[in-house]
């Protein structure tokens, strides 16, 4: 299984911040890579997918970027309605994959 | 609108059996396959398997094989998840979810909590 490592695990910022969630995969994934976002009680909701397109309906303070085993996901200026957990998911291979999450706290 | 509603939530013993299921709306049903996700509490996602519903060819996670079965009816749009013996360890929320290009979810359910006790 390709294994999706996270960091940070929890994070906590202000309003306006510019906030990084990185994701490392066990190997070479190219651009297979997607970032969701989960509120507490709520179904996960696609943000970024193959690394860097935004999903239609997403705010474009969001942003993906990377390829092979790095990526990242930006908020250029966090709002309060961010709050939320964030992970990322490989597809690679079929056998999906997902990291552990980033829960993000407004300070 | 694409929708997928799940069903609700459960209260199981071991060894009972049980079948949750997931309705899509919005789209055309038989052209996006369905994918299942466990959430364990206070763990992450893992994927559990995939359904074509124009088919039912399904493909499952080495995890979950001969555990869980994935099947379809594609007369009412709903694609189902089920245990003939559960487990206190089947303790979770379980997600369906619409894939896109046959490969990664996009569209998810709002989960079904299923707890298992005795």
């Amino acid at each position: 299984d390709i294994q999706m490592i996270q960091s940070p695990s929890s994070l906590s910022a202000s309003v306006g911040d510019r906030v990084t969630i990185t994701c490392r995969a066990s190997q070479d994934i190219s651009n297979y890579l997607n970032w969701y976002q989960q509120k507490p009680g709520k179904a996960p909701k696609l943000l970024i997918y193959d690394a860097s397109n935004l999903e239609t309906g997403v705010p474009s303070r969001f942003s993906g970027s990377g390829s092979g085993t790095d990526f990242t996901l930006t908020i250029s200026s966090l709002q309060p309605e961010d709050i939320a957990t964030y992970f990322c998911q490989q597809y690679d291979n079929l056998l999906l994959t997902f990291g552990q999450g980033t829960r993000l706290e407004i300070k | 609108e694409v929708q997928l509603v799940q069903s609700g939530a459960e209260v199981k013993k071991p060894g009972e059996s049980l079948r949750i299921s997931c309705k899509g709306s919005g789209y055309s049903f038989t052209s996006n396959w369905i994918s299942w996700m466990r959430q364990m509490p206070g763990k992450g996602l893992e994927w559990m398997g995939r359904i074509d519903p124009s088919d039912s060819y399904t493909n499952y996670s080495p995890s979950f094989q001969g555990h869980v079965t994935i099947s379809v009816d594609k007369s009412i749009n709903t694609a189902y998840l089920q245990w003939s013996s559960l487990k206190a360890s089947d303790t979770a929320i379980y997600y369906c979810a619409r894939q896109r290009r046959a490969i990664f979810p996009d569209y998810w359910g709002q989960g079904t909590l299923v707890t298992v006790s005795s």
